[in-house]
């Protein structure tokens, strides 16, 4: 079945340094959504990304998704204390039996020390 | 107000017992899911429907049942066959086509005593 990976499973970074986050899928996906949880909290949605190779800003915030709409990584440049958090991406099957299933990674888990 | 409301917040369970959480929206969503989250760990999908009266095992269905009678509602159902059930259920709803954002309810936490 569908499955997606997520590395590395913990960060820890000095506030200022940059942070990545990688997404594999073990199938192709329709499109890729990154969604942050804070402690405590529920997932929400970052961005969704839908063509190949396509790359998104948000601030301080890079999303690729690769050429073979497989895998994705999220990019944060000078963290912040306010990054803080569980990152998850997460993709809906492109077609077959895994159409319209949701499968979340396992996320990474980011800690931004002052 | 649109969104996706979970209730209760807190469940308390003795063993052998089965509870039902609820999951409504008010999103026109077609799609809705509920995943597990335990300590420390990411998002497993239980269940997943795409329409009502219609509905698909997820990764870790066992134990657990669903009910899809109305678009607005994903009822999940844990039941005494569910070993370990101590967790975090978060049920989301999303569109199946465009912009397929999941929306997420506030989480109930369920423990067994």
């Amino acid at each position: 079945g569908q499955q997606v990976m997520q590395i590395p499973q913990y960060q820890h970074v000095q506030e200022g340094e940059d942070f990545t986050t990688y997404c594999n899928s073990s199938t192709t996906l329709s499109n890729i959504q990154w969604y942050k949880q804070r402690p405590g909290g529920h997932p929400v949605f970052l961005i969704q990304l839908v063509k190949s190779g396509e790359v998104k800003k948000q601030k301080r915030l890079t999303f690729q998704f690769g050429e073979a709409k497989k895998n994705s990584s999220l990019h944060i440049t000078a963290t912040q204390t306010t990054d803080v958090g569980t990152y998850f991406c997460a993709g809906p099957g492109a077609g077959g039996t895994s159409y319209g299933k949701l499968t979340f990674g396992q996320g990474t888990i980011l800690t931004v020390h002052p | 107000d649109g969104g996706i409301t979970q209730s209760p917040k807190y469940l308390f369970r003795k063993e052998g017992q089965n509870v039902t959480l609820s999951c409504e929206q008010n999103l026109n969503h077609d799609a809705m899911y509920w995943y597990r989250q335990d300590p420390g760990q990411g998002l497993r999908l239980i269940y997943y429907s795409q329409i009502v009266n219609d509905f698909q095992k997820g990764d870790i269905a066992e134990g657990y049942s669903v009910s899809r009678e109305k678009k607005e509602s994903f009822p999940l159902t844990v039941t005494s066959a569910q070993k370990n059930p101590t967790a975090f259920y978060l049920c989301a709803s999303s569109k199946l086509r465009g912009n397929t954002e999941a929306f997420f309810g506030q989480g109930t936490r369920l423990t067994v005593v």
